[in-house]
């Protein structure tokens, strides 16, 4: 268990309305990632953090934003949210420890976009 | 960059029989490569890891995997399927060195269907 918490699991919004997701983690591991599922594209990398108040983009980063104001917490906004970014969106952890390139995924979170 | 192939998007197989998932990479160098599975509802679970020690890598619940570099393939095998084994299988590789922030390049996946 990496200790990683997603908040909401669950969330319907309507278009063009803002939206944050929250990942939470309790090991202050340095590296965090958002990626986004969808079926027939498998899980692909939205923005990534190494460090607080450092981020990247992925390679599906266009509407979406990220803050990382300390290094439990990894925030995911879609400022006007839109149907194509209904999907199940993943918060990940690199555990340096265990190896090179090691990840550890949190429960997910389930955004409908009517 | 790098990126994955998984054959075969569903791979049915009868309980008690061999499973073998196929997976295919493309890297400009030495990669890391991961398998996750995921259980209806769930996260993603590391099954098992390729990071240049040994080209015979297991896993957890009796899973294995081959890095044939000649081959750029990791296929993930079991030799006998249990029902609890049906669950979508995500093959996947680590950018660069595998060090610093970057993230996982996943394949599509691979829905396996037991049958019983």
């Amino acid at each position: 268990d990496a200790g990683i918490t997603q908040s909401p699991r669950h969330k319907v919004t309507e278009t063009g309305t803002p939206v944050t997701l929250r990942c939470h983690q309790t090991e202050n591991h340095r590296y965090m990632y958002w990626y986004r599922q969808d079926p027939g594209h498998g899980l692909r990398l939205i923005h990534y953090s190494y460090g607080v108040k450092d981020t990247d983009k992925g390679e599906v980063s266009d509407g979406y934003s990220v803050s990382r104001s300390k290094t439990e917490d990894f925030l995911l906004t879609l400022e006007s949210a839109t149907s194509s970014q209904t999907s199940v969106y993943f918060c990940a952890i690199k555990d340096v420890a265990g190896g090179p390139g090691e990840q550890y995924f949190g429960p997910g979170t389930r955004l409908t976009v009517t | 960059a790098q990126s994955v192939t998984q054959l075969g998007s569903h791979v049915s197989v009868s309980e008690g029989a061999l499973v073998l998932l196929r997976c295919n990479y493309s890297s400009s160098v030495p990669p890391y490569l991961f398998w996750y599975v995921q259980y209806p509802n769930q996260g993603l679970q590391l099954l098992l890891k390729y990071t240049s020690a040994a080209t015979l890598v297991k896993g957890i619940n009796g899973f294995e995997a081959e890095f044939k570099k000649s081959e750029t393939s990791f296929h993930l095998t079991k030799p006998s399927a249990h029902m609890s084994d049906a669950a979508e299988y995500f093959c996947a590789v680590s950018g660069l060195s595998g060090g610093g922030a970057d993230g996982l390049t996943f394949g599509k996946g691979t829905h396996l269907i037991i049958q019983p």
